[in-house]
């Protein structure tokens, strides 16, 4: 059963520190790694997909790697700031699971990025 | 603007009460799932749908139904409510295989 981890739960760091987040996952068969952001009461906002066959993804200040073989992506956000503050969700979209398409969500990494 | 809509955003109901959370895209998804997020168990997946008139089951499909009478809808009922349905409730779409979700903004449930 695939199972996805997010180290740390929280983190809180002073503004302009770049930062790294971390997402692992039990079974490399997957389709592809998204990264998402959630403000607090709000819905979820898709910041980089990585397919299985991929190293990494840039958008702006972010960027995100996948090792697949040991089950482990990153999101590196550079220059952070407070408007960075929020909840980062990683999800794995499974394979072996028919036509689902069903994502893994990991429980999330809670960022302050203090002013 | 394009997306994923969905209706309402905040909603109380009573024990037994009966109601659709509606979701509706305009991106020509064929793909579309419903999620709830608890504290503690993160999102999980209810229904989905591959596209219109086919749908099935997630992890979590007990105490809602679903139909996929078009492509850009594809609402939820809760057939009678109760407080452990208490939750957000996201829709999310998605083109094809592989392709990466796009999520609605919430419905969030209280039952009473």
């Amino acid at each position: 059963k695939q199972e996805v981890t997010q180290i740390p739960a929280a983190l809180s760091v002073p503004e302009g520190e770049n930062l790294v987040l971390n997402c692992s996952f039990t079974d490399s068969a997957i389709y592809n790694l998204q990264w998402f952001r959630q403000d607090p009461g709000k819905g979820l906002t898709s910041l980089l997909l990585i397919q299985s066959s991929q190293r990494e993804q840039t958008s702006g200040r972010l960027n995100a790697s996948l090792d697949k073989s040991s089950g482990r992506s990153t999101l590196y956000i550079a220059a952070s700031q407070p408007g960075d503050s929020a909840t980062y969700l990683c999800a794995v979209m499974v394979k072996g699971s028919g036509n689902t398409g069903k994502l893994i969500f990991g429980q999330g990494t809670t960022l302050q990025v203090k002013p | 603007n394009a997306g994923v809509t969905q209706t309402p955003k905040f909603q109380v109901l009573k024990t037994g009460q009966s109601m659709t959370l509606q979701c509706a895209q305009d991106m020509n998804h064929e793909y579309m799932s419903w999620y709830r997020q608890d504290p503690g168990m993160g999102l999980r997946l209810i229904h989905y749908s591959v596209g219109a008139g086919i749908t099935d089951q997630g992890e979590v499909p007990n105490g809602y139904n679903v139909s996929r009478s078009t492509t850009e809808d594809f609402p939820l009922r809760l057939l009678s409510a109760a407080p452990s349905q208490t939750s957000v409730y996201f829709c999310a779409s998605r083109m094809q295989p592989g392709s990466g979700y796009t999520f609605g903004s919430g419905t969030r449930l209280t039952v009473v």
